[in-house]
């Protein structure tokens, strides 16, 4: 069982560059989640798409973009990569939207540094 | 902007002690949820509470939702080794801007020795 896959798991950036974070669930869920994680922060929401072909922003969503590229993928970009977007990255997903207590799902994690 | 404080931030006990975490806030969630995180791996849902005054028990865990749905609380009854983790609270509120989204606590580091 895949659950919420995401890649990669770990990547090094140098300040300025782009990339992509990749996330597919095979659970036939509506909504999906970009979260971030700090230390003594929790988990802070960036991006989140509650059905296919909607994205909305979260809490902290400056220097990213999503893409809900159909009902299983949301990517998450990072168009000039900072050090302040040094963080462990995060994708979810539920079958609705969280309010309605559904269970939300976590991938392992994407481990992102930025030098 | 709704937050949750979590208290305490890290708990270091001995195998067979009982703790408790706070999860408070000044705002009505709709729902809670307590989640289990461990090193390398995304967080786990423990248990989800939507009534004011809900308790729910898990084996050793007892969860508790405030009257007010403003806080909670988890219990652990003689806590072993393999309870060591991050916890983690969120909420969610259904209506208006908040729409679908959790809001989680800072998250408390339970270490329990042997």
């Amino acid at each position: 069982n895949a659950g919420v896959t995401q890649t990669p798991k770990f990547q090094v950036l140098k300040t300025g560059q782009s990339m992509t974070l990749q996330c597919a669930q095979d659970m036939n869920h509506n909504s999906m989640y970009w979260y971030r994680q700090d230390p003594g922060m929790g988990l802070r929401l960036i991006y989140y798409s509650a059905s296919e072909g909607t994205t909305d922003k979260g809490e902290v969503p400056n220097g990213y973009n999503v893409s809900r590229l159909n009902k299983r993928e949301f990517s998450l970009r990072l168009e000039s990569a900072a050090p302040s977007q040094t963080s462990v990255y995060f994708c979810a997903s539920s079958l609705e939207g969280a309010h309605s207590g559904n269970t939300i799902y976590f991938g392992e994690g994407s481990w992102l540094t930025v030098v | 902007t709704q937050l949750l404080e979590q208290s305490p931030q890290f708990l270091s006990i001995q195998e067979g002690e009982n703790l408790t975490v706070y999860c408070n806030s000044s705002s009505v969630f709709s729902s809670l949820q307590w989640y289990r995180q461990e090193p390398g791996e995304g967080p786990v849902l423990l248990v989800t509470v939507v009534t004011g005054g809900e308790v729910k028990k898990l084996k050793r865990l007892t969860f508790q939702f405030g009257d007010a749905r403003k806080d909670s609380s988890l219990h652990i009854t003689a806590a072993q080794p393999g309870d060591t983790g991050l916890y983690l609270c969120a909420g969610t509120n259904a209506g208006g801007t908040s729409y679908g989204k959790l809001t989680f606590g800072q998250g408390t580091i339970l270490t329990v020795h042997p």
